[in-house]
C-alpha cells in the first residue's frame, strides 16, 4: 500500500524577523538533544547540541532553549534570512537500556523565510 | 571544513538485486552510522559502528543488510536483495567520539529507488 508521510508543521516569517521552532522530546532520560537543518536534497547539517545539565546555549544568531519539566526543545533563529529556509528536526539520544549511539529525530518543521 | 561524502548520489535497482552505498566518514572520527529516510517522513536509524564492529542495530537492520568498513577510509552499506520498500535516502554519518559525547555529522546521502 501507499505510505502517508507525515504533515510537516510550517512556520512563514518574514526576513529579518526572529524564529522559534518547538520540539517535544519523549525520553525524560534523554541526555543530549541537537538540533539540525536540513535543505532540500541534502543530509542533516548539524547546528547546535545542549546537554540536559543545561537549559540554554547559544550559537551564532541561533539559541537553544530546554525545559526538561515538560520536555521540550526550543530552537530561535535571530534575523532571519532566506537561506535559512529548510526543514529543522531536534534530534535527542535517547538514554535508555545503555543506548548511547543512536539519534532519535522529531518530524520536522519546514521554515520558510519570505523575502 | 570536513564532510562526510556520499556515492552514488542515486542508486537505480532491479528488485531482488543487491546493492552497495559508500561512504567516506570524516577522516579522524571513530563512531559510523547509517540513517535511511523515506520520502516525507523522519529520519531513521539503522545501525551504529565502532571498532569493526556493529555497537546497537534498529529493528530496520535485518539480515537482508550489512555494515563493513573494508579500509581505513571507507564505510559500506550493503543490502543483499532489495524490496521495494527499501526505496529511500540512505544517510551516513560518522562522529568522533560516542554520539552522545559529540555530534554526528551527514553525508548529502544516497536516493535509491528499488524498480
Amino acid at each position: 500500500g501507499e505510505s502517508v508521510g507525515l504533515h510537516l508543521p510550517t512556520l512563514s516569517v518574514q526576513e529579518g524577523d526572529n524564529s522559534i521552532i518547538n520540539c517535544a522530546y519523549s525520553n525524560s532520560a534523554s541526555d543530549y538533544f541537537i538540533w539540525y537543518k536540513q535543505e532540500s536534497g541534502k543530509g542533516p547539517q548539524f547546528i547546535i547540541d545542549i546537554r540536559s545539565n543545561m537549559d540554554k546555549r547559544q550559537g551564532q544568531r541561533v539559541t537553544v532553549l530546554l525545559n526538561k519539566t515538560v520536555k521540550h526543545l526550543s530552537l530561535q533563529i535571530a534575523a532571519t534570512q532566506p537561506g535559512d529556509s529548510a526543514v529543522y528536526f531536534c534530534a535527542e539520544i535517547p538514554n535508555s537500556g545503555g543506548s548511547n549511539y543512536k539519534l532519535t529525530f522529531g518530524k520536522g518543521t519546514l521554515l520558510t523565510v519570505n523575502p | 571544513e570536513p564532510e562526510v561524502t556520499q556515492t552514488p548520489s542515486h542508486q537505480v535497482t532491479q528488485m531482488g538485486q543487491e546493492v552497495i552505498l559508500r561512504c567516506v566518514p570524516i577522516s579522524n572520527h571513530l563512531y559510523f552510522y547509517w540513517y535511511r529516510q523515506i520520502l516525507g517522513q523522519k529520519v531513521e536509524f539503522l545501525v551504529s559502528f565502532y571498532n569493526n564492529e556493529i555497537s546497537e542495530k534498529s529493528e530496520i537492520f535485518d539480515d537482508q543488510f550489512s555494515v563493513e568498513r573494508p579500509d581505513g577510509s571507507n564505510f559500506t552499506l550493503k543490502i543483499r536483495s532489495t524490496k521495494l520498500e527499501d526505496s529511500a535516502m540512505y544517510f551516513c554519518a560518522s562522529s568522533g567520539q560516542g554520539a552522545d559525547n559529540q555530534p554526528q555529522h551527514f553525508g548529502d546521502g544516497t536516493r535509491l529507488s528499488i524498480l
